[in-house]
């Protein structure tokens, strides 16, 4: 049983492009969570999703950022018209059930703006 | 909203020696969920324990154990004998255990950086 993929391992983009980080969920998981970790800070929940709904996205910023999980295939991150600011390392989680006591975590993608 | 702080960003430690990290914490509900999360340089998440708040006996995994002071909001993790393999990042971690929107999501304190001395 694969632990939760994430995809790519380390992505670098250019000021103004578009970003889209994949997490692929450990198999019978159905709730995902993102988190963004600046450097030397702790991990900052941004979206919790359900196949197919938003849950809670109270961290998300307002601009630029959005976050799926279709019925088929992974959950996308999306982030457009990068800025320096957006550069961090982007965690995945899932769980079983949303009440879940444990999620368990992808190694992250890091993201770098340049 | 709840908080979590870690007022100690670095510690180290002599290999086989015993060391505490602090950990505190702020929330109005009375039910929840506490964690420790280990981040070594390969930067995946690892959970080293767990604490529920409604149980008075404080949890041990091995050479890791907490002290939990929940009337302090305190959340303390030992390790025992401590070993190479320990080096990392510690996360404090906290869950509130209401099916609520938002519960769900973990809240983390800013992590203390473990260094063993051989």
């Amino acid at each position: 049983n694969a632990g939760v993929m994430q995809n790519p391992r380390h992505l670098v983009r250019r000021r103004g492009q578009e970003a889209r980080l994949r997490c692929s969920p450990m198999k019978g998981h159905s709730h995902v969570y993102w988190y963004r970790q600046l450097p030397e800070e702790g991990l900052k929940f941004m979206v919790y999703l359900q196949k197919e709904n938003i849950i809670d996205e109270s961290g998300m910023p307002k601009e630029r950022f959005s976050a799926e999980f279709p019925k088929e295939g992974p959950s996308i991150l999306r982030i457009q018209q990068v800025v320096r600011g957006d550069s961090a390392a982007y965690f995945c989680a899932s769980s079983e059930l949303g009440t879940a006591t444990e999620a368990f975590f992808g190694q992250g993608t890091r993201l770098t703006v340049v | 909203a709840q908080t979590v702080t870690q007022s100690q960003p670095e510690m180290s430690v002599q290999e086989a020696e015993t060391v505490t990290l602090s950990c505190t914490y702020d929330t109005s509900e009375s039910d929840y969920y506490l964690f420790w999360y280990k981040q070594p340089p390969s930067r995946q998440m690892i959970l080293v324990i767990r604490q529920e708040a409604y149980k008075q006996q404080n949890a041990t995994e091995n050479r890791f154990s907490v002290n939990f002071q929940k009337a302090a909001k305190s959340f303390s993790l030992k390790i025992s004998d401590s070993q190479l393999g320990d080096a990392a990042m510690y996360f404090c971690a906290y869950r509130g255990y209401i099916e609520i929107q938002g519960a769900q999501k973990l809240v983390f304190g800013q992590g203390t950086r473990l260094t063993i001395n051989p």
